[in-house]
């Protein structure tokens, strides 16, 4: 089955240390992938995208991810963590082959930052 | 400024009723989302349109019913035939093709629907 997984359901990182976000997907194709953040209570706000090209993207707020085709993955990172940085991070992908936009979502990592 | 607004933020239903999640963009976005989120489970895709008058079925719409009259307003109808409709709900817009943003999704601040 397609699916896109995050493995770490919660992780807690002191504020200045760096933080690493995983993501797997399970799809013939590579699809377009996406991460996302939610702060509580909100809607989701667009960190960083790979349709194509160079594998190391750059996003805002600091955030930088790679894809890596031969494990599957498009990890999130981040250098130094901010207490702003608190909030919950999904991991999308859009199937390409007969959609756009429907996107498929990881089930969430909550960061929580310590001081 | 553009974007969506979802409205109510707050919405409490008593079972057996219907409810209606309103959605306006003003980003000229032709295509328009319906998210459901519940903890741990991610976001799922409960239905899409494409173009005014046109929408389809995503993954989990069963107990849902949706509108297309204007480009810019998508509704979503919670019936009551959706046995858990607890959950928070996320409205979502985006350009499709080939244009430049095309498939990047820009999202409402979501309505929590509360089935007492």
């Amino acid at each position: 089955a397609q699916s896109v997984t995050q493995p770490d359901i919660h992780i807690t990182v002191s504020e200045g240390a760096s933080l690493e976000l995983r993501c797997n997907y399970s799809y013939g194709a590579t699809p377009y992938l996406f991460w996302y953040v939610q702060s509580p209570g909100q809607g989701l706000q667009l960190l960083l995208k790979y349709f194509s090209g160079d594998t190391l993207v750059q996003g805002i707020k600091g955030f930088e991810a790679e894809f890596k085709r031969s494990q599957s993955s498009f990890n999130l990172r981040k250098p130094s963590v901010h207490w702003s940085d608190a909030a919950e991070y999904f991991c999308a992908v859009d199937r390409r082959a007969d959609s756009w936009g429907k996107l498929q979502f990881g089930a969430g990592t909550q960061v929580v930052v310590t001081p | 400024d553009g974007g969506i607004t979802q409205s109510p933020k707050y919405l409490f239903r008593k079972e057996g009723q219907n409810v209606t999640l309103s959605c306006e963009q003003n980003l000229n976005h032709d295509a328009m989302y319906w998210y459901r989120q519940d903890p741990g489970q991610g976001l799922r895709l409960i239905y899409y349109s494409q173009i005014v008058n046109d929408f389809q079925k995503g993954d989990i719409a069963e107990g849902y019913s949706v509108s297309r009259e204007k480009k810019e307003s998508f509704p979503l109808t919670v019936t009551s035939a959706q046995k858990n409709p607890t959950a928070f709900y996320l409205c979502a817009s985006s350009i499709i093709g080939t244009k430049s943003g095309a498939n990047v999704l820009t999202f409402g601040a979501g309505s929590r629907l509360t089935v007492l």
